[in-house]
């Protein structure tokens, strides 16, 4: 198994461009989700979902889509980028929401975005 | 909401020495507390978990211990050896809800010197 897959793992965009930020995982895991980690604030919850056609969002939404056509993938849409989005990236699955014993969150590699 | 505070930011200690990193958190129903360690370039990892209804858990070197009354707890790793330099998060959440209310500490930077 690849795991929690993320790409790219670098970019840089100016003001304004759009990018889609792509994630895979090939466990079969319901749960996916989507962090952005920034200097003195842990992981935010940006976007998550429950399974393939649902998704809702988490702490920090704005400026970002997200859809999930299939179990794997759970792609990430800047739409409009700026500055303030400048972050480390993370992607998460697990077998379901709910923790438990056995049930864990696996993480991705991450992606660096800087917006210039 | 939940809020988890996390200290210390940075943490150096010395090979073999013992390291301790704490957190407080707000909301009295948390009651599981997973910490996390990332290593320079990947993401978080899950290393211990502990729930309110046991006061400590061991793995080998690492433990953590839960105070329930006074809403702290906190990561112990023992004997430190250099691959334990790595920044780690603790976080918290009531176990009834999903990972989406899983709420995270600021992390500490743990760096092992040989």
């Amino acid at each position: 198994n690849a795991g929690v897959t993320q790409t790219p793992k670098f970019q840089v965009l100016k003001t304004g461009q759009s990018m889609t930020l792509q994630c895979a995982q090939d466990m079969n895991h319901e749960y996916m989700s989507w962090y952005r980690q920034d200097p003195g604030m842990g992981l935010r919850l940006i976007h998550y979902s429950v399974g393939a056609g649902i998704t809702d969002q988490g702490e920090v939404p704005n400026g970002y889509n997200v859809s999930r056509s299939t179990t794997e993938d759970f792609p990430l849409r800047l739409l409009s980028a700026a500055p303030s989005q400048t972050s480390v990236y993370f992607c998460a699955s697990s077998y379901s929401r709910s923790g438990g014993a056995g049930n864990e969150q696996f993480f991705g590699p991450g992606t660096r975005l800087t917006v210039l | 909401g939940e809020n988890v505070e996390q200290h210390p930011s940075t943490l150096s200690v010395q090979e073999g020495d013992s390291a301790v990193i704490k957190c407080t958190y707000s909301d009295s129903a948390s009651n599981y507390f997973p910490w996390y360690k990332q290593e320079l370039g990947k993401g978080p990892q899950l290393i211990i978990d502990i729930r309110s209804n046991v006061g400590e858990k061991k793995d080998q070197r690492i433990a953590v211990t839960l105070n329930k009354t006074a809403k702290h707890f906190s990561l112990h790793i023992t004997e430190t050896q250099p691959e334990d330099s790595a920044v780690y998060f603790c976080a918290a959440r009531r176990m009834n809800t999903g990972f989406q209310k899983l709420v995270f500490g600021t992390g500490t930077r743990l760096l092992v010197s040989p």
